[in-house]
């Protein structure tokens, strides 16, 4: 069975810092990675995804993320966080034959700083 | 395109009522998901049509839920005797059909059951 982890439940950062938050995924095959941002209230928004190729995925609104197989994650990444950016990130894996349904981690609410 | 829709945004209700959620898709989508996402919780999946057939159900899903898609455009997800743990939002996603589309989700039904 599939299944994603994010370790940092709640992630604190200045505006104008970088910011990165990790997602660990568990998959036996090649899996489908995929970051989506939720605002309070809203549904999600999907930032970038990750199906084969440039393990580098440049996404929406600044954010990129790297693919790494060996250590079996998916990190979210953006240079310079604005204030806007804050609001909760899931990770999500999906997989081919899967029929397209995701599994999702629980979650990284990021609180930015003035 | 308006994006997936879902109605109502909100509904609160007595434990034992029944309710019935309604999600219309982006319109060429022909893949249609529910997902239940609990407080502190990423979304979790329930289950999913290809056109008007609904393909696979959760366990997640008990016999109290029952979701249609009668025409292959819009779906209704209903709950029968609701229970204070049915409160959750509830999401609605669509893509088209095949590995490499992605889905676009809607705004939620946030259901409260007191």
């Amino acid at each position: 069975a599939q299944s994603v982890t994010q370790p940092d439940i709640h992630i604190t950062v200045s505006e104008g810092a970088s910011l990165e938050l990790r997602c660990n995924y568990s998959y036996g095959a090649t899996p489908y990675l995929f970051w989506y941002v939720q605002s309070p209230g809203q549904g999600l928004q999907l930032l970038l995804k990750y199906f084969s190729g440039d393990t580098l995925v440049q996404g929406i609104k600044g954010f990129e993320a790297e693919f790494k197989r060996s250590q079996s994650s998916f990190n979210l990444r953006k240079p310079s966080v604005h204030w806007s950016d804050a609001a909760e990130y899931f990770c999500a894996v999906g997989a081919l034959g899967n029929a397209g349904k995701s599994t999702f981690g629980d979650g990284t609410t990021l609180t930015v700083k003035p | 395109d308006t994006g997936v829709s879902q109605d109502p945004r909100h509904k609160i209700t007595k434990r034992g009522q029944n309710v019935t959620f309604r999600c219309d898709p982006i319109s060429e989508h022909n893949r249609l998901y529910w997902y239940r996402q609990t407080l502190g919780q990423g979304p979790e999946f329930l289950t999913y049509f290809q056109n008007e057939a609904q393909l696979e159900k959760s366990r997640l899903l008990s016999n109290r839920f029952s979701a249609e898609r009668p025409k292959g455009s819009f779906s209704t997800l209903e709950i029968q005797r609701t229970e204070q743990g049915d409160s959750a939002m509830y999401l609605c996603a669509s893509s088209l059909q095949g590995a490499y589309y992605e889905q676009y989700f809607g705004p939620g039904t946030r259901l409260t059951v007191t």
